[in-house]
């Protein structure tokens, strides 16, 4: 089955203490994008990624790293993760990074920090 | 860079009402236009796009949009809402990478 996939779905985690959340889809997507949903804010593009070894900031990436050594994962990394990056994450790749292919969503990662 | 203003934050109908969510972007060039789904809990789906051709675009579930390029939008239509079309709904634009606006939540009453 096509898709996108994030581990985990929930993490709670205190300030400080390193993690990452994966995302792989098995599309073979060129395009994969990080966002983070806030109420009343939408969905706000962390970073981006058009293919193998290029990665590009969003909106918001500070506090946020990620790779694209493969193509099918693109994981996000929080170095010193702080409560305001309490927040609902999604990963969402597409095929081409031309106009018009609609991205593909995972199920989202509910991150916590306290 | 690519904005979209999503203008209604909540709107609350009862069943078999018209739906009518506007969504206006900022840009110069062409851009793909798409409207996104979001059920309660669940991540966001494709309702339609939009990137030439007919300005009308009709998606899934009965859903349509209307481009207006002198007008920069891209409004959501529905004839007749039903209770399982609450959601909330996010309007975006493409061009290389995608920007959403702030989203509209709908909820229907039975």
């Amino acid at each position: 089955e096509a898709q996108v996939t994030q581990n985990p779905r929930y993490l709670i985690t205190v300030t400080g203490k390193k993690l990452t959340v994966t995302c792989s889809q098995n599309m073979n997507h060129e395009y994969m994008s990080w966002y983070r949903q806030d109420p009343g804010l939408g969905l706000r593009q962390i970073y981006y990624s058009m293919n193998v070894e290029v990665t590009d900031k969003g909106d918001v990436p500070e506090g946020y790293k990620v790779s694209r050594k493969e193509k099918r994962n693109f994981p996000l990394i929080l170095e010193s993760p702080s409560p305001n990056q309490t927040s609902l994450y999604f990963c969402a790749s597409s095929l081409y990074t031309n106009d018009n292919s609609p991205l593909h969503f995972g199920n989202g990662t509910r991150l916590t920090v306290t | 860079a690519q904005s979209v203003s999503q203008h209604n934050h909540h709107v609350i109908l009862s069943e078999a009402a018209s739906l009518e969510l506007g969504c206006n972007y900022s840009y110069g060039g062409t851009v793909n236009l798409f409207w996104y789904v979001q059920y309660p809990g669940q991540h966001l789906q494709l309702l339609l796009k939009y990137f030439s051709g007919d300005p009308l675009v009709k998606g899934i579930k009965g859903f349509e949009a209307e481009f207006i390029k002198s007008k920069f939008s891209f409004n959501l239509r529905k004839p007749s809402v039903q209770w399982s079309d609450t959601a909330e709904y996010f309007c975006a634009v493409r061009n290389n990478d995608m920007r959403f606006g702030a989203g509209t939540r709908l909820t229907v009453k039975p």
